[in-house]
C-alpha cells in the first residue's frame, strides 16, 4: 500500500489567514484528491489535483478559496485561504494508483492521516 | 454515482460476526461495491470491493445479492478494534473514478 504523509498534522490558525497543507506519497500515483471532513460529518471531496494542470473542483468549492498545486506525481499542496471558523475541519489527501505501477492498485484509493485545522 | 443507504449505527458483541447491510438499488452494471472504514481520528481504510460475486479477504467478506441492489459486509469475528465508521460506496472501477462518501454506519463492538 502507499505511504502518505501530510504536514502539518494539526494547526490552530487565526481568522483571515491562510494555511498550506502538504501531501507526500512514497510512490508515483496517477490521481491525487483532497477531501474535507467537518466535525461529526462524512468526507466531502474538494478537488482532484491534476499533475501539470489546474485542479478539478467539486461543486461548492472554488480555486480562490482552496488553491491546489501538484508539481509532480508524488506531491501536492492544498491551501485554505482567508480562513473562517467554518473552515475548521480535517483535511485529507488521497491517492489512486495507476495499474500496478509501484505496487499500487488502481482499484484501491489510499488516504493520508489528515490535517486537523482549527480556526479561531 | 449511485447512492447507498446504510443504517446509522449498529452494535456487535466482541467475538461475534458483524453484518453490515447496504442498499444500492440504483447501481449500474459497471459499478463496483466498495467498503471502507474510518477508525476515530484516522484516514479511511480500504476493506474490500466486488462487482457481483461474493468476495473474501483477510479482513472481511462481501456478499452481494444476485440483483446487485444490496450487499452485506461481514466481519467474521469482531474485535474492539473494529469499532469504526463503515462506508459502503459504489463507483466505476478505473482511472480517475473518485470515491464519494455517504454517511456510513457507526459500528460499536462491545465486550
Amino acid at each position: 500500500s502507499a505511504v502518505i504523509s501530510q504536514k502539518p498534522s494539526r494547526d490552530i490558525c487565526q481568522r483571515g489567514t491562510s494555511l498550506t497543507i502538504q501531501c507526500q506519497v512514497d510512490s508515483q500515483v496517477t490521481m491525487m484528491f483532497w477531501y474535507r471532513q467537518q466535525p461529526g460529518q462524512s468526507l466531502t471531496l474538494i478537488a482532484t489535483a491534476n499533475q501539470g494542470s489546474e485542479a478539478t473542483y467539486e461543486s461548492g468549492f472554488v480555486i480562490d478559496k482552496f488553491p491546489i498545486s501538484r508539481p509532480n506525481l508524488t506531491f501536492s499542496t492544498l491551501t485554505v485561504s482567508n480562513m473562517s471558523p467554518e473552515d475548521s475541519s480535517i483535511y485529507l489527501c488521497s491517492v489512486l494508483g495507476g495499474g500496478t505501477s509501484g505496487g499500487l492498485s488502481s482499484y484501491e484509493q489510499y488516504f493520508g492521516p489528515g490535517t486537523r485545522l482549527t480556526v479561531t | 454515482d449511485a447512492k447507498t443507504t446504510q443504517p446509522t449505527s449498529m452494535d456487535c458483541a466482541e467475538g461475534r460476526a458483524a453484518n453490515l447491510p447496504c442498499n444500492h438499488s440504483t447501481i449500474s452494471g459497471n459499478e463496483y461495491v466498495y467498503w471502507y472504514r474510518q477508525i476515530h481520528s484516522q484516514g479511511p481504510q480500504y476493506i474490500i470491493h466486488g462487482l457481483k460475486n461474493n468476495e473474501t479477504n483477510e479482513m472481511a467478506s462481501l456478499i452481494i445479492t444476485e440483483d446487485r441492489k444490496s450487499s452485506t459486509l461481514i466481519l467474521p469475528h469482531a474485535t474492539l478494534r473494529d469499532t469504526a465508521v463503515y462506508y459502503c460506496i459504489v463507483r466505476v472501477l478505473g482511472y480517475g473514478n473518485k470515491l464519494v462518501f455517504g454517511a456510513g454506519t457507526i459500528l460499536r463492538v462491545k465486550s
